[in-house]
């Protein structure tokens, strides 16, 4: 059983462009969440969803984030117009359900130059 | 003041050594409580999971939770180079949102 899968494990992107990240859940689990991580700081939550619906994205910078989880295929965290303050390990996380354990995957960093 | 105040360290201890490292919270919701291990440039790995007061205790790691004065522990016993990583507390009122602290990184010298 794969864990919690993410790609890229790397992305560099120029300030003003879009910047995808990909989130695959493990088998079985419905609930995905998006941290963020920023050099000598914990992991800030962004956002949670189950499939199709956003159930918590009080976390979210209010402009250029977005996150969806669709019905087939993996959660995507969409940054547009990205700028150097943007630059991060962006970490993604799954669990079965409410109030079960959260398994993350091993980030993408996200380089803005 | 922050939700949940963690020592950033560096904490450094021989081999063999038991290590305590620990955490203190504000908000008194708060009933699932976690920690996990962060190797430099990897994910977080599930430690420990816990729900409430009490102990846990699973091989070499022991989770305490002390609701009364919101400070939860995690003991290493025997520790080894290769527990050498980054120590995340984390919690939450009901596992939807975790709050995290900021990590105490542990150094296990031979």
């Amino acid at each position: 059983n794969a864990g919690v899968m993410q790609n890229p494990r790397h992305l560099v992107r120029r300030r003003g462009q879009e910047a995808r990240l990909r989130c695959s859940p493990m088998k079985g689990h419905s609930h995905v969440y998006w941290y963020r991580q920023l050099p000598e700081e914990g992991l800030k939550f962004m956002v949670y969803l189950q499939k199709e619906n956003i159930i918590d994205e009080s976390g979210m910078p209010k402009e250029r984030f977005s996150a969806e989880f669709p019905k087939e295929g993996p959660s995507i965290l969409r940054i547009q117009q990205v700028v150097r303050g943007d630059s991060a390990a962006y970490f993604c996380a799954s669990s079965s359900g409410v109030n079960t354990e959260a398994f993350f995957g091993q980030g993408t960093r996200l380089t803005v130059v | 003041q922050k939700e949940v105040e963690q020592d950033p360290g560096p904490l450094s201890v021989p081999e063999g050594a038991i290590v305590s490292l620990n955490c203190t919270y504000s908000n008194s919701a708060f009933q699932y409580f976690m920690w996990y291990r962060q190797y430099s440039r990897k994910g977080p790995e599930l430690l420990m999971y816990t729900y409430s007061s009490g102990n846990k205790e699973d091989g070499r790691f022991t989770a305490q939770v002390d609701k009364s004065s919101k400070y939860i522990s995690l003991f290493i016993r025997d520790s080894q180079p290769s527990d050498s990583a980054t120590y995340l507390c984390a919690m939450s009122e009901n596992t939807d949102k975790l709050i995290f602290g900021t990590g105490t990184r542990l150094q296990v010298f031979p």
